[in-house]
Formats: structure tokens, sequence, C-alpha cells
């Protein structure tokens, strides 16, 4: 079964504290994404993973950093954590790079 | 820039009622043209894609045509359910300058089908 999976689901920080977002695909899929959704914008893209240790910017990386050391895990790091990082924040997957991308169900992160 | 706009920020229906979202985009190239549904609690996921190759696409009842002169990938469908209740999101695949490719969301539209 064709999966993404991210952990924690909700998550609830104070200011300066620091963040792991963790995602997991079982698909074998070389490309993997995080984004950020917020009301009225839609996602943005933060980050891009073409594979293990190939990691390009997105449209809004300030503030955040990636991780990839196996194909079938991305983690996203706030350093220092912000209150306008609050937001849903996706991970997401695909087998190419104009191919269907496949999303997991997204961390609510609260930064108080 | 490359960008995706959905004027309609919510629409409410009642069941059996003919569904019109609007979508227009803007680049210079000719992308290939999504529409993502995103149901409560879950993450966006696949309802149609449509490349320049075959200019429209369908499914689950719901069609979308893409139109270069008018630069519009409107997303329709006949008939809603309560089921289709959710946010449809137009979406824009760009070539980066980088080479690589991504997807250009819009700002999503509301749908509320009433029973």
């Amino acid at each position: 079964d064709m999966k993404v999976t991210q952990m924690p689901r909700y998550l609830i920080k104070r200011m300066g504290e620091n963040v792991l977002l963790e995602c997991g695909q079982d698909m074998s899929h070389e490309t993997m994404y995080w984004y950020r959704q917020d009301p009225g914008l839609g996602l943005q893209l933060i980050y891009i993973s073409y594979d293990v240790d190939s990691n390009s910017e997105g449209d809004i990386p300030k503030g955040y950093r990636v991780s990839r050391k196996k194909r079938e895990h991305f983690s996203l790091i706030l350093d220092s954590a912000k209150t306008n990082q609050t937001s849903v924040y996706f991970c997401a997957s695909s087998s190419g790079d104009q191919d269907t991308q496949y999303f997991g169900p997204g961390t609510r992160l609260l930064v108080l | 820039g490359n960008s995706v706009t959905q004027m309609q920020g919510q629409v409410t229906l009642s069941e059996e009622e003919f569904l019109f979202i609007n979508c227009t985009y803007s680049t210079t190239g000719y992308p290939t043209l999504f529409w993502y549904v995103q149901y409560p609690g879950e993450g966006p996921q696949l309802l149609l894609k449509v490349t320049t190759a075959n200019n429209k696409g369908s499914s689950r009842g719901f069609e979308a045509t893409y139109d270069k002169g008018t630069t519009s990938f409107h997303l329709q469908k006949a008939s809603v359910q309560e089921s289709d209740s959710a946010v449809y999101y137009c979406v824009l695949g760009d070539l980066r300058s980088s080479g690589s490719w991504q997807l250009i969301f819009g700002s999503g539209t509301q749908l509320t089908v009433m029973p």
C-alpha cells in the first residue's frame, strides 16, 4: 500500500526551541518534498530532496533545514523555532521529477 | 514569475448541482496542470492531470480542460455529492531555473455541498 507517513501529527513548542518533523515513505521514491500550508496561501515549497544527501532549496527555505540519510526518510528541522513558523507542514514524495506527488497527512505545529 | 490564481475562496452548492471552479495560470511555456483535492484531516491527493499532449482530463466525474488561449484550467462536475466537500487546488507544474521541477499551488477553493 503506497503511503507517506508523518510524525508527530500535532506539536506545540515554545519560541526558540528546536523542532524535528519526520517523514517516511514506503514507495522507494527518489524525490521528496516539504511544504507548509497557511490559510489563503495554498502550499508553499520549503525544500526538495532528489535522493540521499541531495537537497535543494524551495521557495521559502529560510529558517529551515533538512536531512535525508535514507531514501525512505526525510526530516525537516527548525533550529530555534519562531512564532511565524506556526503552520501545517506536509511531506510528499514522487517517483520522478514530473510525476504525481503523494502527500502525507500533515503535522500541525504551534509555536508559542 | 509563474503563478496560479483561484479567485473563489469558497463555493457552496446543494447536492446534484453543477460545479464550476475557476483557475487561471501564468507561465511562459506549456506546463502540465493538475487539480489536487484535500479532504479534512488529510494531505492533498491528485484528482486529475492534464498535459499539453491531451488538453483534457477527467476523474471521478470531474473534468478540466486546458485552454492555452485564455490560460485557464477550470474544474467542472455535472452533479456534486456531499462527499465531494473538500478543498480543491489548481496546480501548475513548473520547471525551475535550477532545472528541477516543482508544483505551484493556487490558494485553494473550499467546496461545501449541502445534503
